[in-house]
C-alpha cells in the first residue's frame, strides 16, 4: 500500500513563504512521478495549481511554484495572500495508479 | 471553456448499485484521459479510476477493484462510473477530472462533484 505523505497543518503569515512537501513510501519523488499540486476550499471543488513537477496552468498566480526538494515535492508561496487558507493536496503518480497526499490545512494568521 | 458535470448521485443501500455520469463540453473529449476521485465526509481525496481517451486502458483503486466499472462514450463526450456492492465507505463526494493534454499523470480541469451517500 502506497502512502503519500504531507505535512497535516501548516501556519503562515500574510506575505510571507511557506514550503509544503510531499514525500513516498516507496522512496525518492522525482519528475516520473509527475508531482500534482492542488488547492481545495471548504465547499469547492479542488483546483490544480501545479503540473509535472513545476509547471503551472493558465489560471496558476504567479506566487505559487512547484519544486524538487530532498527526495520529495515541494509547493512553495511565496508573498502569502489571506485567500490562500485552504486545504493543499499532492498527487503522485505510480504507472497505472494515482495516490493522493493526506493534504495540508494551511493557514494564514 | 471546459466544463465537467457530473450527476447520478444520491442516497442508495448498501448493496446496491448507482452509476454516476459525467458530460464534458468546450474541449475535444476523445483526446483526453479522464479521472473518477472521490472524497469522503471531512475527509481528503482518493483516486477512483481513470480511463484513457480511447477507452483501451483502465486502473482502478484497490478499494473499488472489482466492484466499480469505469466506461466513456466519446460520441457523447460522457465518462460513467458503475459502482456495485456498495457500502458505507463508500459515501463521498464523487469528482470527474481530466487529464492534462500530453501527459499521463497530469490532471487539470475538475466537475463540481456528486454526492453519493449510503445509507439504509
Amino acid at each position: 500500500q502506497t502512502v503519500v505523505t504531507q505535512e497535516p497543518s501548516l501556519t503562515v503569515s500574510p506575505g510571507g513563504t511557506v514550503t509544503l512537501t510531499c514525500a513516498s513510501s516507496t522512496g525518492a519523488v522525482t519528475s516520473v512521478y509527475y508531482p500534482n499540486w492542488f488547492q481545495q476550499k471548504p465547499g469547492q471543488a479542488p483546483r490544480a495549481l501545479i503540473y509535472s513537477t513545476n509547471k503551472k496552468h493558465s489560471w496558476t498566480p504567479a506566487r505559487f511554484s512547484g519544486s524538487l526538494l530532498g527526495g520529495e515535492a515541494a509547493l512553495t508561496l511565496s508573498g502569502v495572500q489571506p485567500e490562500d487558507e485552504a486545504e493543499y493536496y499532492c498527487l503522485l503518480y505510480y504507472g497505472g495508479a494515482w495516490v493522493f497526499g493526506g493534504g495540508t490545512k494551511l493557514t494564514v494568521l | 471553456q471546459v466544463q465537467l458535470v457530473e450527476s447520478g448521485g444520491g442516497v442508495v443501500q448498501p448493496g446496491r448499485s448507482l452509476r454516476l455520469s459525467c458530460a464534458a463540453s468546450g474541449f475535444i473529449f476523445n483526446n483526453f484521459g479522464m479521472h473518477w476521485v472521490r472524497q469522503a465526509p471531512g475527509k481528503g481525496l482518493e483516486w477512483v479510476a481513470v480511463i484513457w481517451y480511447d477507452g483501451d486502458n483502465k486502473y482502478y483503486a484497490d478499494s473499488v477493484k472489482g466492484r466499480f466499472t469505469i466506461s466513456r462514450d466519446n460520441s457523447k463526450n460522457k465518462v460513467y462510473l458503475q459502482m456495485n456492492s456498495l457500502g458505507a465507505e463508500d459515501t463521498a463526494v464523487y469528482y470527474c477530472a481530466r487529464i492534462t493534454s500530453g501527459t499521463y499523470g497530469d490532471v487539470d480541469y475538475w466537475g463540481q462533484g456528486t454526492l453519493v451517500t449510503v445509507s439504509s
